[in-house]
């Protein structure tokens, strides 16, 4: 089935580590995207890219870096710059462009410690 | 810029109540504009849009019209059931090449029985 994947679903990480969550999509969707997901703060992008080799900051990037080697994947580094990490990372595809709708992986739960 | 602000939850409801979930939009020109579920633990799945004033859109149950003269998505269910307990995001794309998603806060919905 098609799909994206999210991992790992936990990751737990000791602050000023560097860590990096997966995200693969077998859609075959152009654009791909980062949320991140706090209580009442609802969704804020992170980085998203319309296409391969190419990405674009969202309102969020600080303390995050990401790449877009492959049409299928679009790994997120949450660095240590990053002041407050915790949170649940969301990604998302899309195929034409969003007024098709995303469709989103089931998310990571990142806990720094 | 652009924005979503959605009433604030969480929405506690009795078995087959009648729903209504509020939210408003800031855009220049004329978004489209989607309605987002969440289940726990999961990502979020579209659950309706609507792409151009007056338009409605629909699905299992759920209802909202784009309303250009208000600047409203408000979503609706006429009877809600316990398995629609979940997080709803309201969101926008301002239709233009390039860009992502905005969404609101989420509302919380819990139905009990």
């Amino acid at each position: 089935d098609g799909g994206i994947t999210q991992s790992p679903k936990y990751l737990f990480r000791k602050e000023g580590q560097n860590v990096t969550l997966s995200c693969e999509q077998n859609l075959n969707h152009d654009a791909m995207y980062w949320y991140r997901q706090d209580p009442g703060q609802g969704l804020r992008l992170i980085y998203y890219s319309q296409i391969v080799n190419d990405f674009q900051k969202g309102d969020i990037a600080e303390g995050y870096s990401v790449s877009r080697e492959k049409k299928e994947s679009f790994p997120l580094t949450v660095t240590s710059a990053q002041k407050n990490p915790t949170a649940f990372y969301l990604c998302a595809s899309s195929g034409t462009g969003p007024l098709y709708g995303y469709t989103f992986g089931s998310g990571t739960r990142l806990t720094v410690v | 810029g652009n924005s979503v602000t959605q009433m604030e939850g969480p929405v506690t409801l009795s078995e087959e109540a009648f729903l209504t979930i509020n939210c408003t939009y800031t855009a220049t020109g004329y978004p489209s504009l989607f309605w987002y579920v969440q289940y726990p633990g999961e990502g979020l799945q579209l659950l309706l849009k609507a792409t151009k004033a007056d338009d409605k859109g629909s699905n299992k149950g759920f209802e909202a019209t784009y309303r250009k003269e208000t600047t409203s998505f408000h979503l609706e269910k006429g009877s809600v059931q316990v398995s629609d307990s979940a997080v709803y995001f309201c969101a926008l794309w301002a239709n233009q090449a390039g860009t992502a998603l905005i969404f609101g806060k989420g509302t919380t919905l819990s139905v009990s029985s």
